[in-house]
């Protein structure tokens, strides 16, 4: 019973493509999040959406790009890949918005040659 | 606006030995604490939390008081095993518009040597 999913775990891509990352939340949760985390385990918030609408959108390269299709999914679009992309995304879920107890999903390292 | 400065790594320790690692926040008012641990290879998952001041969170044999006085949320405990061995941070929400959002310490890795 996976409670955070994302897909895939890893990707491997050559600078200036698109890619995208899914995330699916069977907890029942209405807020989810976007987070990069940096190769010394910093972690930054790039987005949150609740009930399919973005809350939380950080100072973040408008090559990125969150869809929200239902609140059980937020994925990440990202065009034009740089190698400062290169991190790991994790994918979290919440109930509410002022809800401080996050569940995260396993990660999707992202590596751009 | 609300913060918190986590005790640099890494740290190593032996099997059986006591774990501190420290964690101090400013904040506006009193919000919730928490300590998130990340093993190897995983998502962040809470490991305890404390709601108010003076409260003690606990989990998995870790401890953290919450202390208004020095501002700070220590996480501790007494015998670490091979397998505690992660990343942990420590997290306090802020409110970004109408959304409150979690920010995370720098992380601490810990190692625990059999």
């Amino acid at each position: 019973d996976t409670a955070v999913s994302q897909t895939p775990k890893y990707l491997v891509t050559q600078m200036g493509n698109d890619k995208s990352i899914k995330c699916e939340q069977n907890l029942g949760h209405d807020t989810m999040y976007w987070y990069k985390q940096d190769s010394k385990k910093f972690l930054k918030i790039m987005f949150s959406y609740n009930n399919k609408e973005l809350i939380i959108n950080e100072t973040v390269p408008n090559r990125f790009s969150p869809k929200s299709p239902d609140k059980a999914h937020l994925n990440l679009h990202i065009n034009s890949l740089e190698l400062g992309d290169s991190a790991v995304y994790f994918c979290a879920s919440s109930q509410g918005t002022r809800a401080d107890t996050q569940y995260f999903g396993p990660g999707t390292r992202l590596t751009v040659l | 606006g609300n913060s918190v400065t986590q005790m640099e790594g890494p740290v190593t320790l032996s099997e059986e030995a006591f774990l501190t690692i420290n964690c101090t926040y400013t904040a506006t008012g009193y919000p919730s604490l928490f300590w998130y641990v990340q093993y190897p290879g995983e998502g962040l998952q809470l490991l305890l939390k404390a709601t108010k001041a003076d409260d003690k969170g606990s989990n998995k044999g870790f401890e953290a008081t919450y202390r208004k006085e020095t501002t700070s949320f220590h996480l501790e405990k007494g015998s670490v095993q091979v397998s505690d061995s992660a990343v942990y941070f420590c997290a306090l929400p802020f409110s970004s518009g109408s959304a409150r959002q979690l920010t995370f310490g720098s992380g601490t890795q810990l190692t625990v040597l059999p």
